[in-house]
């Protein structure tokens, strides 16, 4: 059964940085890409970012939105993927979400965990 | 940035009632799109994967269909979980983008 626990979440000031986490069961993680997807309170769905599995270089790609300020890495000794996010402003407010790419459609999605940034 | 623009952007309707959201991409996507149902404080739900197939343990009154760069969710007959709200989203090419959702309403 494919699992996925975000972490990492929590209250943050404005300009300062914070590390998501994701750490996943249930798949063979090193053969999958991964992408984050973030939701801020009461609004849609924004796709944030992107990493290829070891084989497509763990290259990324990133939204416009946070493209320079976040960045995500993966250990495949661990089943982890990670979000480091930078800068962070009150527009990055939101619950992030960690999903595996078994197909155009995620079909796998973990409880979210919430960044608040606030002064 | 290939945008995604649901209508209706809210919708309301009745138990048994087919409805049908639709989705229209600004360039063609090659079938590659998603439909989600999000109920509130829950994540999102996979429905439909690269445009028109069932995701497994989704019941058969959903289905997904294309017209070139429009893209159809139909709900044959509505039930009472079914109140929600639908996102499409495109994975043709980066950045993967979401539409803005559909809200479903009882009336």
């Amino acid at each position: 059964e494919v699992q996925l626990v975000e972490s990492g979440g929590g209250l943050v000031q404005p300009g300062r940085s914070l590390r998501l986490s994701c750490t996943t069961s249930g798949f063979t993680f090193g053969d999958y890409p991964m992408t984050w997807v973030r939701q801020a309170p009461g609004k849609g769905l924004e796709w944030v970012g992107f990493i290829r599995s070891k084989a497509y270089g763990e290259t990324t790609e990133y939204a416009a939105s946070v493209r320079g300020r976040f960045t995500i890495s993966r250990d495949d000794s661990k089943s982890i993927v990670y979000l480091q996010m930078d800068s962070l402003n009150t527009e990055d407010t939101a619950v992030y979400y960690c999903n595996p790419v078994f197909k155009w459609g995620l079909g796998y999605w973990g409880q979210g965990t919430l960044v608040t940034v606030s002064s | 940035a290939i945008q995604l623009t649901q209508s209706p952007s809210s919708l309301s309707a009745s138990v048994g009632d087919r409805v049908t959201i639709t989705c229209r991409a600004s360039q063609g996507i090659n079938s590659a799109l998603a439909w989600y149902q999000q109920k509130p404080g829950k994540a999102p739900k996979l429905l439909i994967y690269d445009a028109s197939s069932l995701e497994s343990g989704v019941p058969s009154r959903f289905s997904g269909s294309e017209s070139g760069t429009d893209f159809t969710l139909t709900i044959s007959s509505l039930q009472p979980e079914d109140f929600a709200t639908y996102y499409c989203q495109q994975f043709n090419s980066y950045p993967i983008t979401f539409g803005q959702g559909t809200r479903l309403e009882i009336k």
